[in-house]
């Protein structure tokens, strides 16, 4: 049962125009989102965040979205650079009484073509 | 330099021969992780640590052990592979296990079990 979704498995752009990445959620305990960004060959690291008691946070070219009706959650990245091709993964967390589980959707590969 | 490493980065071994990935942070970081990656599902989490000597099941443990005998050093277990575990493992840490904490990601073990 997969609880994070991210039903786009890739996506192409072209520099300078938006980014828009999708998520979406099925387990409403979920309090805090996440995004990841991968290169080949290395390991995942933290782009930005959100509390579900939010529904925007922006960091410089980056913004995340938060519907909470909809259990959904998108990335925008304005504008988009061929440096910020990668593999996007989006990520929930819930808290239980042994420590915070974090559920990863499927990734989507971005490619920004200059 | 912060950072987690693994060891070793890519192994071809043949089933049922006793293998273990090592995993080191030099953060003095609480919580450490392993997960999975596999294409079409994502990262999924095998087994985590909130502390010494205190681990855990993820979603995926079947086939794998965990120890934390030190604060610093996670290893993974294959006490008998088999072909389903080929996949690329990640190890992770983060402060604490609160879900908001970034996690840091190590630059992952790509294993193939013949």
């Amino acid at each position: 049962d997969q609880q994070v979704k991210q039903n786009s498995p890739s996506l192409r752009v072209q520099e300078g125009r938006i980014s828009i990445l999708n998520c979406d959620y099925t387990n409403s305990m979920f309090d805090y989102f996440l995004w990841y960004k991968k290169y080949p060959a290395e390991g995942p690291t933290f782009l930005i965040s959100i509390s579900s008691i939010k529904d925007k946070n922006e960091d410089g070219r980056f913004t995340v979205f938060l519907n909470k009706s909809a259990k959904h959650l998108s990335l925008h990245i304005v504008p988009s650079q061929p440096g910020d091709s990668a593999v996007y993964f989006c990520a929930a967390s819930v808290r239980e009484t042994s420590g915070s589980r974090l559920t990863f959707g499927e990734g989507t590969q971005l490619t920004v073509n200059p | 330099e912060a950072q987690v490493t693994q060891n070793p980065r890519y192994l071809i071994t043949v089933t049922g021969k006793k293998l273990t990935v090592t995993c080191s942070q030099n953060m003095n970081h609480e919580y450490m992780s392993w997960y999975r990656q596999d294409p079409g599902l994502g990262l999924r989490q095998i087994y985590y640590s909130m502390n010494v000597e205190v681990t855990d099941k993820g979603d995926v443990p079947e086939g794998y052990k965990v120890s934390r005998k030190e604060k610093r050093n996670f290893p993974l277990i294959l006490e008998s592979p088999s072909p389903n575990q080929t996949s690329l493992y990640f190890c992770a840490s983060s402060l604490s296990w609160d879900g908001r904490d970034t996690q840091y990601f190590g630059p992952g073990t790509r294993l193939t079990v013949l």
